[in-house]
């Protein structure tokens, strides 16, 4: 059966620091994978999209980078920040079929 | 654009009623989606609309689990009878089918069943 695991459920860092989340995945061919936030309280929130064919992507602070053949996606924050604190999911999706999401990382940036 | 509104924000019942949750997706989004999210299984698709039309609802629990959408603006998420492993939060999400199946969530609805 399908199963996506993130790293870790919660990732504490140091603001000024590079945070990398982890999203890995088995039985599961995705054309597209996503990375959401979610604040408490409310829904996630689109952040990225990367194609499979694609090799990495970036804006502004963030950069996700996706490799099928370790069915691994990373997802970077430069210079973090106390306000990037929140929960990230990664999401596996194979043209609207078997859209999945992640369990989530809470990445805590502290001050 | 509002986004995707759902309500009611919080329902507090007892086992045994019945519960409905309500979505109103975007504006010209035709893809509606209802999910479930707990600490124990994260969050959870229950059914998808394509066009007003269920296309896979095999996320959904139980026969007390039932959606709905009658017109493009607006859905419905019924269970009955509600049982305490139920409460969790459901949200709605919409989507465009030329944005790669980008979802827009709602705020959520936190249901309690005690």
């Amino acid at each position: 059966s399908q199963k996506i695991e993130q790293n870790s459920e919660a990732l504490n860092i140091q603001e000024g620091k590079t945070a990398t989340l982890t999203c890995n995945y088995t039985n599961y061919s995705p054309a597209y994978l996503q990375w959401y936030r979610q604040d408490p309280g409310r829904g996630p929130v689109f952040l990225l999209l990367i194609r499979e064919n694609e090799k990495e992507k970036r804006k502004e602070r963030l950069k996700v980078t996706f490799d099928t053949t370790l069915k691994q996606s990373l997802f970077h924050i430069t210079a973090s920040q106390p306000a990037d604190s929140a929960t990230y999911l990664c999401a596996l999706d194979n043209y609207g079929q078997n859209f999945v999401f992640g369990p989530g990382t809470r990445l805590s940036v502290l001050p | 654009d509002a986004g995707v509104i759902q309500s009611p924000r919080h329902e507090v019942t007892e086992m045994g009623q019945e519960v409905t949750l309500r979505c109103k997706p975007i504006s010209g989004h035709n893809s509606l989606f209802w999910y479930r999210q707990t600490m124990m299984r994260g969050l959870e698709l229950l059914i998808y609309f394509n066009n007003n039309v269920p296309i896979d609802d095999s996320g959904m629990p139980e026969d007390r689990f039932s959606a709905k959408m009658p017109n493009a603006s607006f859905s419905t998420l019924k269970i009955q009878p509600s049982e305490p492993r139920d409460s969790a939060v459901y949200f709605c999400a919409s989507n465009n089918p030329g944005s790669k199946n980008i979802q827009y969530f709602g705020a959520g609805t936190r249901l309690s069943v005690l």
